[in-house]
């Protein structure tokens, strides 16, 4: 069925170090994904995204790399700040169904 | 220019009673989907409306349903409220196709059933 998965629901990393947030689907049919960040009181905000027919996709400190032939996802933040705790969702699309598969989110803990 | 807009933030309702949630769009928008979130279920989808026509409709009961206006607002209603329907319950909007591109979401609304 339907599943887009977190390996680990709580990460914690040093302030500086870098974070690294997996993901994986089961849908192989799906052609886009998308990570959101959400901080506690707010809606889940866009970071990335990247599309089937790409790997890999760079963005201000953050870089999602895509394995379609495992069909894992993850979201690389380099250089951990405080201002990145948050719980992170992966979104798993694929076209005609006009919704979004999402996890269950990672909560990501910096320390200082 | 404005995000997506919705109201109230926060709701308490008894068991049995009915609810109705807004959510304006960011302009230009014509797609709005709405997502139930609660702890430890992550984000669920509900139904989603283009041009005030439904493309798509989440797993759940009946008593959850929707409408989007000319104006591409829409709303949201659950009717004979249940305490699992308390959540925080979220809107998105995209581009005009809403197919392939990230959602911009508002605060969501907290609904508490008691």
């Amino acid at each position: 069925g339907e599943s887009v998965g977190l390996h680990l629901p709580t990460l914690s990393v040093q302030e500086g170090d870098n974070s690294i947030i997996n993901c994986a689907y089961s849908n192989s049919a799906s052609d886009y994904f998308i990570w959101y960040k959400q901080e506690s009181g707010k809606g889940p905000q866009f970071i990335i995204d990247i599309r089937s027919n790409m790997d890999k996709r760079q963005g201000q400190r953050v870089t999602v790399l895509l394995n379609k032939t495992v069909k894992h996802l993850s979201l690389q933040i380099a250089a951990t700040q405080p201002g990145d705790s948050a719980v992170y969702f992966c979104a798993d699309h694929f076209s005609g169904t006009y919704k979004y598969i999402f996890g269950t989110g990672t909560r990501l803990k910096v320390l200082a | 220019k404005a995000g997506v807009t919705q109201t109230p933030r926060y709701l308490i309702k008894t068991r049995g009673q009915q609810v109705t949630l807004s959510c304006s769009p960011i302009s230009g928008h014509r797609s709005v989907s709405w997502y139930q979130q609660t702890p430890g279920q992550g984000l669920q989808f509900l139904f989603e409306y283009f041009s005030e026509t439904q493309r798509n409709k989440g797993n759940f009961p009946g008593r959850f349903s929707g409408r989007q206006f000319s104006n591409s607002r829409s709303e949201m209603n659950v009717s004979t409220l249940e305490l699992g329907d308390s959540a925080l319950y979220l809107c998105a909007s995209s581009l005009s196709t809403g197919e392939g591109y990230g959602y911009t979401f508002g605060s969501g609304t907290r609904l508490t059933v008691v």
